[in-house]
C-alpha cells in the first residue's frame, strides 16, 4: 500500500527568507503523481505545485519548487520569499491511480 | 463558474440522527470524493465516484453511505450518527485521476 509521510508537524519561517517542507513516500507503481496543498485558516484547500514522477525537470511555479527524488521517494516543497499570505497547513499527496493519499501535513507559520 | 459547493457548511447532530451532506460540481469532472479531516490525521478518503452511477469504498467508509445519481452531484449519509464522526467534511472532484484536485469549502460536523 501507498504511504505519504511528513515528518514536520510544524515549522516557522521569517517573513522573506526560505523554507523547505519534507514529504516522502513509498510506493511500488512507477507511474504517479505528486502534489503539494496549501490549507490556510479559510479551510480552503488549494493546489500549489503539481509534479508528474515520469519528469524528472523538478516542478516550478513562481515562489514555489519542489525537489523531487525519485529513487529516495522524495518530494519537498521549498517556498522562497516567504510571506505572511504563505502561512497555513501544507499537505503533500500522492496518487498513482484516482485515489489520493494524503500527508499528515505540515503547519508553516511566517514571522513578521 | 461556482466550482465545488458543499451544503451545509455547519451541522450539528444528536447520536443517532441521521443526515446528508451534499456535494455539487459545474464542471464536468467524471470523478468525486468525500473525505474527513481530522487534527494531526490529514485528510482521509470516505468513499468514491468515478463517474455517474458509480461508487466506491476509500480508506474510512464504515457509518457512511454515498449515491452519485447525477453527475454533477455526489451524496454523503450518515444514518446514525456517532460522536466519532465528529470531523470536517470536504468533496473534492477531478477532470482524471491524475489531475488536480478541486476541493468544496468543507462542511463542519459535530456529533453530540
Amino acid at each position: 500500500a501507498q504511504t505519504v509521510t511528513q515528518s514536520q508537524p510544524e515549522m516557522s519561517v521569517q517573513e522573506a527568507e526560505t523554507v523547505t517542507l519534507s514529504c516522502t513516500y513509498d510506493t511500488s507503481e512507477s507511474d504517479y503523481y505528486l502534489f503539494w496543498y496549501k490549507q490556510p485558516p479559510s479551510r480552503q484547500m488549494i493546489l500549489v505545485i503539481r509534479q508528474e514522477a515520469y519528469k524528472q525537470q523538478n516542478a516550478t511555479e513562481n515562489r514555489f519548487s519542489v525537489n523531487f527524488q525519485k529513487a529516495a521517494k522524495s518530494f519537498s516543497l521549498k517556498i522562497s520569499d516567504s510571506q505572511l499570505g504563505d502561512a497555513a497547513m501544507y499537505f503533500c499527496a500522492y496518487t498513482g491511480t484516482y485515489k489520493y493519499i494524503f500527508g499528515t501535513g505540515t503547519r508553516l507559520k511566517v514571522l513578521a | 463558474n461556482a466550482g465545488v459547493t458543499q451544503t451545509p457548511k455547519f451541522r450539528v447532530l444528536k447520536t443517532g440522527q441521521s443526515m446528508t451532506l451534499l456535494c455539487a460540481q459545474d464542471m464536468n469532472h467524471e470523478y468525486m470524493y468525500w473525505y474527513r479531516q481530522d487534527p494531526g490525521m490529514g485528510l482521509r478518503l470516505i468513499h468514491y465516484s468515478v463517474g455517474e452511477g458509480t461508487t466506491a469504498k476509500g480508506e474510512v467508509p464504515d457509518g457512511y453511505n454515498v449515491s452519485r445519481l447525477k453527475k454533477q452531484n455526489f451524496l454523503l449519509g450518515l444514518e446514525s450518527a456517532a460522536p466519532s464522526q465528529t470531523s470536517v467534511y470536504f468533496c473534492a472532484s477531478s477532470y482524471e485521476g491524475f489531475n488536480e484536485q478541486f476541493f468544496g469549502p468543507g462542511t463542519r460536523l459535530t456529533v453530540l
